[in-house]
């Protein structure tokens, strides 16, 4: 069973640019899976922000790809993402999600981001 | 782009009891996903592909529906059903996935 574990700063200035990342155990990203970076607010509920694949390909919100990158690092079985121009409406639960086809299928705990100054 | 409504935004029903839930999206899709969210938790995907029930979900769990609407019934409520329900689905124009706003079932 795949475990997925989000870290990153728990707040973050506006203007700024948050980092997170996501290391994934008793998997590998090797395969056909996708990961995939989804948030959730009171405000804009659960909102997918991007993914990516052991080839390379990543795939992003059209709402978010001016300011997004998600990549994969093999070696260290991580899943990382950036988000750039922070504003307040970027303050969300941020989580690292597997996918099964197109089916999230195994979510980390989640990984709260305010940002404020 | 591809919208999903859900409705009723909340449900009050009794253990026991049977649930309907309803996702409707402006167009066409394939197939939905429903996920159940209970408080603190990350979403947990009940059934995939429309009506295929995921690993360890119990069979009083069903979705089906076809083409802009979807439901999921659960038959007789139990106490650790009552939680917040989301529909998901892809789309290929523009390509990404998209998440319906949620039914909160509590209990009545």
């Amino acid at each position: 069973q795949v475990q997925l574990q989000e870290s990153g700063p728990g707040l973050v200035k506006p203007s700024g640019t948050l980092s997170l990342t996501c290391v994934v155990s008793g998997g590998s990203f090797s395969g056909t899976n996708w990961w995939s970076w989804v948030r959730q607010s009171p405000g804009r509920g659960l909102e997918w922000i991007g993914e990516a694949h052991h080839s390379g390909t990543t795939n992003y919100n059209p709402s978010l790809k001016s300011r997004v990158t998600v990549s994969l690092d093999m070696s260290k079985n991580q899943l990382s993402l950036k988000l750039t121009s922070l504003t307040a409406a970027d303050t969300a639960k941020y989580y690292c999600v597997k996918h099964l086809g197109l089916t999230f299928d195994s979510w980390g705990p989640g990984t709260l981001v305010t940002v404020s100054s | 782009e591809i919208v999903l409504t859900q409705s009723p935004g909340t449900l009050s029903l009794s253990p026991g009891e049977r649930a309907t839930l309803s996702c409707r999206a402006n167009q066409n899709v394939r197939s939905l996903t429903w996920y159940q969210q209970k408080p603190g938790q990350a979403p947990r995907v009940l059934i995939y592909g429309t009506s295929s029930r995921a690993s360890g979900i119990p069979d009083r769990f069903s979705g089906g529906g076809s083409g802009t609407d979807f439901t999921l019934t659960i038959s007789r409520l139990e106490p650790e059903d009552f939680a917040v329900y989301f529909c998901q689905v892809y789309g290929f124009s523009p390509p990404g996935y998209t998440f319906g706003q949620g039914t909160k079932l509590e209990i009545k």
